[in-house]
């Protein structure tokens, strides 16, 4: 099929880490992505990976990708109060810049005290 | 940090109006989207711009949609006559050759 999925929901307690999954359909993605969206705000880009790497990592961020099952996860070490957002998985479906990115439906996080 | 900007942030317009949502793209910045997200669903993509013509575009971008690079720093989604499954948040983004970079979104809403 065409979708990106991923659970709808995480609620974490703070300064644990959270750790938000995601699978996606096409094996020739070249990019995956990780979009950040709080509360009426637009789109921020937060990380991202090349489909040839399987982790990368940038300071609290760690992205792991798993190409042979088509999934990817986002963890966030020491979650803290202003990382309460929706995130959004992400593939680029096609090897042009000019190719559309397919997005799940979002998980929000949640930080418990 | 260089950003997307998108004008204006809410536009009310009546069912059957035409209707232009604006973007500035990053300045170096030589791909350009608009994706649109209705209220509770995903968030789809319309259409992609490069080198002055459309490079790809999805189902929804029918006839009554078209985009336009007018100057050298403005992109712009123009809907013709407006239906009320019209509304939506409308996202412009840009990239140079690689991740794209999106603007805060123009929430559009249909009367």
């Amino acid at each position: 099929g065409e979708d990106v999925e991923q659970s709808l929901f995480l609620s974490v307690r703070e300064g644990d880490s959270s750790v938000i999954n995601c699978t996606y359909t096409d094996s020739s993605s070249t990019y995956l992505y990780w979009y950040k969206q709080e509360p009426g705000a637009g789109l921020q880009l937060l990380t991202y990976i090349f489909s040839n790497m399987d982790m990368k990592q940038d300071q609290r961020l760690t992205v792991l990708l798993n190409k042979k099952d088509k999934h990817l996860s986002l963890r966030i070490a020491d979650t803290q109060t202003g990382d309460s957002a929706i995130y959004f998985c992400a593939e680029r479906r096609g090897d042009s810049s000019a190719s559309k990115i397919i997005f799940g439906s979002g998980t929000r996080l949640s930080i418990r005290p | 940090e260089p950003e997307v900007t998108q004008t204006p942030s809410h536009q009310v317009t009546q069912m059957g109006q035409e209707v232009i949502l604006r973007c500035v793209p990053i300045s170096n910045h030589l791909y350009f989207y608009w994706y649109r997200q209705i209220l509770g669903q995903k968030v789809e993509f319309l259409v992609s711009f490069y080198n002055n013509e459309i490079s790809e575009k999805s189902e929804i971008f029918d006839d009554q949609f078209s985009v336009e690079r007018p100057d050298g720093s403005n992109f712009t989604l123009k809907i013709r006559s407006t239906k009320l499954e019209d509304s939506a948040m409308y996202f412009c983004a840009s990239s140079e050759n690689g991740p794209q970079h999106f603007g805060d979104g123009t929430r559009l809403s249909i009367l």
